[in-house]
């Protein structure tokens, strides 16, 4: 099975820099995607990563290291709408199909 | 485009009934997949399908059917319903290859009582 870990909860400021880990243990890795959901809402796509390294977006960056099992996403300028939960998500090959598995996902409270 | 709708958007059933919720995508996805989320548990893949005729279970399938007779749409169905499947439902799609993303639709918030 695929164990997923984030923290349940995290607040920061608005205009500060929050970082949000995301630790796994799986077999047969496939890579790892970040989503965005907003209460009420459904989750949007926010970065992918499968080699080792940081993708930078905009004001958000993801980093991956497939040896410590490891990522985290950082949240750069941190903006009120920022405000939303964030779902790491491992995604597996299974009998030839790419399965993923997310998280629990961090409840992210900016304030002003 | 409208991109992946679910219907219905809200219901509420009693314990035994049946329904079926409904997905489209116009995206021309070859895989899809059905969800629940619930509070503190992420979402939970139920089942999920590769391509048109095919249907694979996931984490949860216990109490769900599911068909996929066409590419466009994904069915699933709640034969007998219970309390523990209160819950809101997602749908998925996604293109296939590696790096594709998965694109949600706006959720089914299921209330059984």
């Amino acid at each position: 099975g695929q164990n997923i870990d984030q923290p349940t909860e995290m607040t920061a400021t608005e205009g500060a820099i929050v970082q949000i880990n995301c630790t796994y243990q799986t077999s047969g890795f496939n890579g790892l995607f970040w989503y965005q959901q907003h209460a009420g809402e459904a989750p949007t796509f926010l970065s992918y990563n499968v080699l080792d390294g940081l993708e930078e977006k905009g004001r958000f960056s993801s980093f991956l290291s497939r040896s410590k099992g490891y990522s985290y996403l950082l949240l750069k300028e941190l903006q009120m709408k920022d405000s939303a939960s964030y779902l790491c998500a491992v995604r597996v090959t299974t009998g030839g199909s790419y399965i993923p598995t997310f998280g629990r996902g961090t409840s992210l409270i900016v304030h002003p | 485009n409208a991109g992946v709708t679910q219907t219905p958007k809200f219901r509420v059933l009693k314990t035994g009934q049946s329904m079926t919720l409904l997905c489209a995508q116009d995206m021309n996805h070859e895989y899809m997949y059905w969800y629940r989320q619930d509070p503190g548990m992420g979402l939970r893949l139920i089942h999920y399908s590769v391509g048109e005729g095919t249907t694979a279970k996931g984490e949860v399938p216990d109490g769900y059917n599911v068909s996929r007779l066409k590419k466009q749409n994904f069915l699933l169905g709640l034969e007998s319903a219970a309390p523990s499947q209160t819950s809101v439902y997602f749908c998925a799609s996604r293109k296939a290859g590696g790096a594709n993303e998965q694109f949600f639709g706006p959720g089914t918030r299921l209330t059984v009582l």
